[in-house]
């Protein structure tokens, strides 16, 4: 079976611009998340969504970020306009129950100049 | 806010070493997940340990969740230098399956 599914793998864009980065989860899997990750403040939970509907967007930084999961086999996340402070890598998780076991991508690591 | 402590931060040894991470907080968890992440990669589970006390092994790997289910330890016997990586411990108590996150351990095992 294929794991979850992200692209691009790596985006590097100029700042003020627009970037929206996709993912697939694993089939049957109910529940999706969303994660940064970099070295000063290491794996953060941006939003998670359980059945395509959106449950926690706390952790989401700014309004400049946005998620969406129209359907059980698609997400993307998408930053506009992007700056230099969101230089990171993405990460997208998915997990079949509720019992906190999430299987991860490959993840997209974005650099904005 | 639940905070899982994660020690140490870095860990540096020689092959052949043994080695003990803990993952410590003052919440409760349903449940703790142990994961390994490689340079340029995602993180990989490791294990899954619910039941309070529960011990697991997976080869050379040994994690134990605590009786109160507050606190965890990853255990590596004879490191290799395949063991090297960042290990993050993670806690789970919603029902959607929301974790956090320990800061992580660099382990760095070298031949």
């Amino acid at each position: 079976d294929a794991g979850v599914i992200q692209s691009p793998r790596h985006e590097v864009t100029e700042m003020g611009q627009e970037v929206t980065l996709r993912c697939k989860p694993i089939s049957g899997h109910n529940s999706l998340f969303w994660y940064r990750q970099t070295m000063m403040r290491g794996l953060e939970l941006l939003i998670y969504f359980n059945n395509n509907v959106p449950i926690d967007d706390s952790g989401m930084p700014e309004d400049r970020f946005s998620a969406k999961m129209p359907n059980a086999s698609f997400s993307t996340l998408k930053i506009q306009p992007s700056e230099p402070r969101d230089s990171a890598v993405y990460f997208c998780a998915s997990s079949p129950t509720g019992a906190g076991e999430q299987y991860f991508g490959p993840g997209t690591r974005l650099t904005v100049t | 806010t639940q905070l899982l402590e994660q020690s140490p931060q870095f860990l540096s040894i020689q092959e052949g070493e043994n080695l003990t991470v803990y993952c410590n907080s003052s919440s409760v968890f349903s449940s703790l997940q142990w994961y390994r992440q490689e340079p340029g990669e995602g993180p990989v589970l490791l294990v899954t340990v619910v039941t309070g006390g529960e011990v697991k092994k997976l080869k050379r790997l040994t994690f134990q969740f605590g009786d109160a289910r507050k606190d965890s330890s990853l255990h590596i016997t004879a490191a290799q230098p395949g063991d090297t990586g960042l290990y993050l411990c993670a806690g789970a108590t919603t029902g959607y399956g929301k974790l956090t996150f320990g800061q992580g351990t660099i382990l760095t095992v070298h031949p």
